[in-house]
């Protein structure tokens, strides 16, 4: 199994482009999860999909992230525009059903630094 | 509202030393407690997990930790440490959702010769 596979590793952009990151989760998960790593606030988790379908997305910072998920083997968090703050390690997780206490399965991440 | 408070944001270390990394975690119903780990430029790992039972959870490459109800806490802990045990380690609570994840700041081990 190859795990769950982001890309890009790594992004650079300027100001005010669109970025869209990508995740394709293990097969036969049924759930996926968006995470943002930065120093000053640890991991946060930014949305969670179950069966292709958002359940929880209070914690997308505001209207200029969205994320999607057309079938079970893809995902993209897309920022538009983007804004130096939004620099930080994108982290993409699958787990089998959600449920309660089950194991994360983590992506490599993507670094985004935006200029 | 949960809260993860890892205490220590490094703990440089000898190796073949113990080591302690410390977690406490505020809630005012039951958790589900998780250490994962991060090696570099890598995504996080779960190390343990404890759902119920025994308060004493043992993982991966000889980690353990031990859930503390009355101090809230559930420190993670290995007798002998080697030096591919250099990296983050994150404490994590989860309550009755599940799913959610909260994760604290991360400690970075650092074992050196």
């Amino acid at each position: 199994d190859a795990g769950v596979i982001q890309s890009p590793r790594h992004e650079v952009t300027e100001m005010g482009q669109e970025v869209t990151l990508r995740c394709k989760p293990i097969s036969g998960h049924n759930s996926l999860f968006w995470y943002r790593q930065t120093m000053m606030r640890g991991l946060e988790l930014l949305i969670y999909f179950n069966n292709n379908v958002p359940i929880d997305d209070s914690g997308m910072p505001e209207d200029r992230f969205s994320a999607k998920m057309p079938n079970a083997s893809f995902s993209t968090l897309k920022i538009q525009p983007s804004e130096p703050r939004d620099s930080a390690v994108y982290f993409c997780a699958s787990s089998l059903s959600g449920s309660l206490g089950e194991k994360l399965f983590f992506g490599s991440g993507t670094q985004l630094s935006v200029l | 509202a949960q809260s993860v408070t890892q205490l220590d944001s490094q703990v440089p270390v000898f190796e073949e030393a113990p080591v302690e990394l410390r977690c406490n975690y505020s809630s005012s119903v039951s958790v589900y407690l998780f250490w994962y780990v991060q090696y570099p430029n890598q995504g996080l790992q779960l190390l343990l997990k404890y759902l119920s039972g025994s308060t004493l959870v043992k993982g991966i490459n000889g980690f353990e930790a031990e859930f503390n109800k009355s101090q809230t806490s559930f420190h993670l802990r290995k007798p002998s440490v080697h030096i591919s045990d250099t990296a983050e380690y994150f404490c994590a609570v989860s309550e009755n959702s599940g799913y959610a994840l909260n994760f604290g700041k991360g400690t970075s081990l650092l074992v050196t010769p």
